[in-house]
Protein backbone atom coordinates (compact mmCIF):
# COMPACT_ATOMS: atom_id res chain seq x y z
CA UNK A 1 0.00 0.00 0.00
CA UNK A 2 1.20 3.62 -0.89
CA UNK A 3 1.85 5.69 1.75
CA UNK A 4 2.76 8.70 3.29
CA UNK A 5 4.11 9.25 6.91
CA UNK A 6 4.42 12.30 8.53
CA UNK A 7 5.55 12.78 12.43
CA UNK A 8 1.57 14.18 14.24
CA UNK A 9 3.98 16.36 16.61
CA UNK A 10 3.00 18.61 17.98
CA UNK A 11 6.49 20.81 17.00
CA UNK A 12 7.21 23.34 19.01
CA UNK A 13 9.39 26.08 18.00
CA UNK A 14 10.13 29.56 19.18
CA UNK A 15 9.57 32.38 17.32
CA UNK A 16 12.11 33.35 14.53
CA UNK A 17 13.46 29.88 14.48
CA UNK A 18 13.30 27.25 11.91
CA UNK A 19 11.11 24.87 11.80
CA UNK A 20 11.87 21.53 9.88
CA UNK A 21 8.92 19.54 8.75
CA UNK A 22 9.36 16.21 7.84
CA UNK A 23 7.41 13.44 5.86
CA UNK A 24 8.29 9.70 4.43
CA UNK A 25 6.92 7.90 1.39
CA UNK A 26 6.71 4.42 0.29
CA UNK A 27 7.36 4.14 -3.29
CA UNK A 28 10.12 5.20 -5.22
CA UNK A 29 7.73 6.05 -8.43
CA UNK A 30 5.95 8.99 -6.90
CA UNK A 31 6.26 11.52 -9.62
CA UNK A 32 5.44 15.05 -7.25
CA UNK A 33 4.73 16.23 -3.70
CA UNK A 34 3.15 18.47 -1.65
CA UNK A 35 2.59 20.63 1.29
CA UNK A 36 -0.14 22.03 2.75
CA UNK A 37 -1.29 24.20 5.70
CA UNK A 38 -3.98 23.37 7.62
CA UNK A 39 -5.69 25.74 10.03
CA UNK A 40 -8.22 24.55 12.55
CA UNK A 41 -11.66 24.60 11.12
CA UNK A 42 -10.06 25.60 7.77
CA UNK A 43 -10.18 23.44 4.89
CA UNK A 44 -6.28 23.22 3.65
CA UNK A 45 -4.63 25.46 1.63
CA UNK A 46 -1.52 24.73 -1.04
CA UNK A 47 2.01 26.20 0.19
CA UNK A 48 4.20 24.74 -2.42
CA UNK A 49 4.57 21.56 -4.71
CA UNK A 50 8.50 20.00 -5.66
CA UNK A 51 9.11 17.07 -8.19
CA UNK A 52 12.88 17.24 -8.60
CA UNK A 53 14.99 16.68 -6.43
CA UNK A 54 16.71 19.13 -4.56
CA UNK A 55 15.87 22.53 -2.39
CA UNK A 56 13.02 24.76 -3.71
CA UNK A 57 11.96 27.68 -2.19
CA UNK A 58 9.19 30.66 -1.84
CA UNK A 59 9.73 32.77 0.75
CA UNK A 60 10.18 31.89 4.24
CA UNK A 61 9.76 28.38 2.98
CA UNK A 62 11.83 25.84 1.64
CA UNK A 63 10.86 22.46 0.21
CA UNK A 64 13.18 19.59 -0.03
CA UNK A 65 13.13 16.26 -2.12
CA UNK A 66 14.99 13.18 -2.01
CA UNK A 67 14.19 10.92 -4.08
CA UNK A 68 17.02 8.43 -2.91
CA UNK A 69 16.07 8.35 0.73
CA UNK A 70 12.25 8.77 -0.31
CA UNK A 71 11.61 11.83 2.13
CA UNK A 72 10.37 15.42 1.88
CA UNK A 73 10.90 18.31 4.29
CA UNK A 74 9.61 21.80 4.70
CA UNK A 75 11.59 24.17 6.03
CA UNK A 76 9.73 27.74 7.61
CA UNK A 77 12.36 30.42 8.05
CA UNK A 78 11.79 33.09 10.75
CA UNK A 79 9.00 31.47 12.36
CA UNK A 80 5.89 33.51 13.22
CA UNK A 81 2.85 32.62 15.60
CA UNK A 82 0.62 32.51 12.22
CA UNK A 83 2.56 29.33 11.12
CA UNK A 84 0.83 27.58 13.66
CA UNK A 85 -1.02 25.16 11.96
CA UNK A 86 -1.55 22.03 10.93
CA UNK A 87 1.49 20.88 7.99
CA UNK A 88 -0.07 17.37 5.22
CA UNK A 89 2.32 16.29 3.37
CA UNK A 90 0.86 14.63 -0.03
CA UNK A 91 2.09 12.86 -2.52
CA UNK A 92 1.16 11.82 -6.03
CA UNK A 93 1.51 8.46 -6.80
CA UNK A 94 1.43 8.33 -10.79
CA UNK A 95 -2.62 8.60 -10.75
CA UNK A 96 -4.42 11.57 -10.53
CA UNK A 97 -5.39 11.27 -6.34
CA UNK A 98 -2.98 12.69 -3.72
CA UNK A 99 -2.23 11.10 -0.65
CA UNK A 100 -2.13 12.85 2.55
CA UNK A 101 -0.35 12.11 5.66
CA UNK A 102 -1.98 12.57 8.47
CA UNK A 103 -0.68 16.10 9.47
CA UNK A 104 1.97 17.43 11.70
CA UNK A 105 0.98 20.05 14.03
CA UNK A 106 3.23 23.04 14.07
CA UNK A 107 3.03 25.31 17.63
CA UNK A 108 4.79 28.79 16.79
CA UNK A 109 5.58 30.04 21.15
CA UNK A 110 5.86 33.79 21.20
CA UNK B 1 -3.57 30.41 -7.07
CA UNK B 2 -6.79 29.24 -8.47
CA UNK B 3 -9.50 29.49 -6.46
CA UNK B 4 -12.29 27.00 -5.45
CA UNK B 5 -15.27 28.34 -3.67
CA UNK B 6 -18.06 25.77 -1.82
CA UNK B 7 -21.43 26.54 -1.08
CA UNK B 8 -22.97 26.30 1.52
CA UNK B 9 -20.10 26.52 4.09
CA UNK B 10 -22.25 25.41 6.82
CA UNK B 11 -25.68 23.46 6.90
CA UNK B 12 -27.76 22.21 9.92
CA UNK B 13 -30.16 19.49 8.71
CA UNK B 14 -32.81 16.82 10.32
CA UNK B 15 -31.96 13.17 10.25
CA UNK B 16 -33.45 11.77 6.87
CA UNK B 17 -33.00 14.96 5.04
CA UNK B 18 -30.45 15.29 1.89
CA UNK B 19 -28.33 17.80 1.79
CA UNK B 20 -25.99 18.91 -1.56
CA UNK B 21 -23.17 20.75 -1.68
CA UNK B 22 -21.82 22.83 -4.80
CA UNK B 23 -18.06 23.13 -5.38
CA UNK B 24 -17.20 25.19 -8.23
CA UNK B 25 -13.61 26.34 -9.59
CA UNK B 26 -13.68 29.98 -10.46
CA UNK B 27 -10.63 30.65 -12.50
CA UNK B 28 -10.16 27.33 -14.59
CA UNK B 29 -11.93 24.27 -15.68
CA UNK B 30 -11.82 21.34 -13.85
CA UNK B 31 -12.14 18.12 -15.66
CA UNK B 32 -11.21 16.31 -12.50
CA UNK B 33 -12.42 17.32 -8.62
CA UNK B 34 -12.67 15.23 -5.54
CA UNK B 35 -14.74 14.82 -1.96
CA UNK B 36 -12.77 14.64 1.12
CA UNK B 37 -14.26 13.87 4.37
CA UNK B 38 -12.64 15.37 7.78
CA UNK B 39 -14.05 14.54 11.35
CA UNK B 40 -12.62 16.86 14.18
CA UNK B 41 -8.81 16.06 14.53
CA UNK B 42 -8.39 13.50 12.17
CA UNK B 43 -6.70 13.71 8.53
CA UNK B 44 -8.12 14.00 4.84
CA UNK B 45 -10.41 10.85 3.67
CA UNK B 46 -10.65 10.67 -0.30
CA UNK B 47 -14.72 9.79 -0.58
CA UNK B 48 -14.62 10.02 -4.22
CA UNK B 49 -13.25 11.39 -7.26
CA UNK B 50 -15.16 13.13 -9.85
CA UNK B 51 -14.46 13.41 -13.24
CA UNK B 52 -16.86 15.77 -15.75
CA UNK B 53 -19.47 14.16 -18.06
CA UNK B 54 -18.79 10.17 -16.32
CA UNK B 55 -19.46 8.83 -13.00
CA UNK B 56 -17.43 9.27 -10.48
CA UNK B 57 -15.35 6.45 -8.94
CA UNK B 58 -15.59 6.04 -5.20
CA UNK B 59 -13.04 4.83 -2.51
CA UNK B 60 -13.37 1.29 -0.89
CA UNK B 61 -16.08 1.60 1.82
CA UNK B 62 -17.93 4.89 0.62
CA UNK B 63 -21.42 3.99 -0.34
CA UNK B 64 -21.74 5.77 -3.58
CA UNK B 65 -25.80 5.51 -3.35
CA UNK B 66 -25.50 7.50 0.01
CA UNK B 67 -23.22 10.15 -1.48
CA UNK B 68 -24.12 11.24 -5.00
CA UNK B 69 -21.91 12.86 -6.91
CA UNK B 70 -22.42 14.88 -10.37
CA UNK B 71 -20.01 16.82 -12.49
CA UNK B 72 -22.12 18.03 -14.85
CA UNK B 73 -19.54 20.92 -15.98
CA UNK B 74 -15.84 21.44 -16.16
CA UNK B 75 -16.42 23.99 -13.53
CA UNK B 76 -19.69 22.23 -10.95
CA UNK B 77 -19.08 19.03 -9.06
CA UNK B 78 -22.17 18.61 -6.56
CA UNK B 79 -22.45 16.09 -3.46
CA UNK B 80 -25.63 14.72 -2.21
CA UNK B 81 -25.86 13.66 1.36
CA UNK B 82 -29.01 11.15 0.82
CA UNK B 83 -31.21 10.56 4.23
CA UNK B 84 -28.78 12.20 5.88
CA UNK B 85 -27.73 10.43 9.99
CA UNK B 86 -26.16 12.09 12.72
CA UNK B 87 -22.89 9.80 11.74
CA UNK B 88 -22.53 11.88 8.25
CA UNK B 89 -21.93 14.96 10.47
CA UNK B 90 -18.51 15.74 9.35
CA UNK B 91 -16.59 18.52 7.48
CA UNK B 92 -17.18 18.03 3.65
CA UNK B 93 -14.22 19.46 1.42
CA UNK B 94 -13.63 19.09 -1.99
CA UNK B 95 -11.04 19.91 -4.10
CA UNK B 96 -9.96 20.52 -7.91
CA UNK B 97 -7.36 19.60 -9.82
CA UNK B 98 -5.66 22.13 -12.48
CA UNK B 99 -5.20 20.01 -15.59
CA UNK B 100 -2.61 22.57 -16.96
CA UNK B 101 -0.62 22.59 -13.82
CA UNK B 102 1.58 20.07 -14.80
CA UNK B 103 1.93 18.71 -11.37
CA UNK B 104 -1.75 17.43 -10.12
CA UNK B 105 -1.77 19.95 -8.24
CA UNK B 106 -5.28 20.18 -6.32
CA UNK B 107 -6.63 23.35 -4.81
CA UNK B 108 -9.17 23.15 -2.17
CA UNK B 109 -12.48 24.95 -1.61
CA UNK B 110 -13.17 26.63 1.96
CA UNK B 111 -15.03 23.07 2.97
CA UNK B 112 -18.61 22.80 4.36
CA UNK B 113 -19.46 21.68 7.72
CA UNK B 114 -22.32 19.19 7.70
CA UNK B 115 -24.44 18.82 11.28
CA UNK B 116 -27.57 16.15 11.37
CA UNK B 117 -29.35 16.54 14.34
Amino acid sequence: QKEVEQNSGPLSVPEGAIASLNCTYSDRGSQSFFWYRQYSGKSPELIMFIYSNGDKEDGRFTAQLNKASQYVSLLIRDSQPSDSATYLCAANFGNEKLTFGTGTRLTIIP
Amino acid sequence: GAVVSQHPSRVICKSGTSVKIECRSLDFQATTMFWYRQFPKQSLMLMATSNEGSKATYEQGVEKDKFLINHASLTLSTLTVTSAHPEDSSFYICSARDPYGGTDTQYFGPGTRLTVL
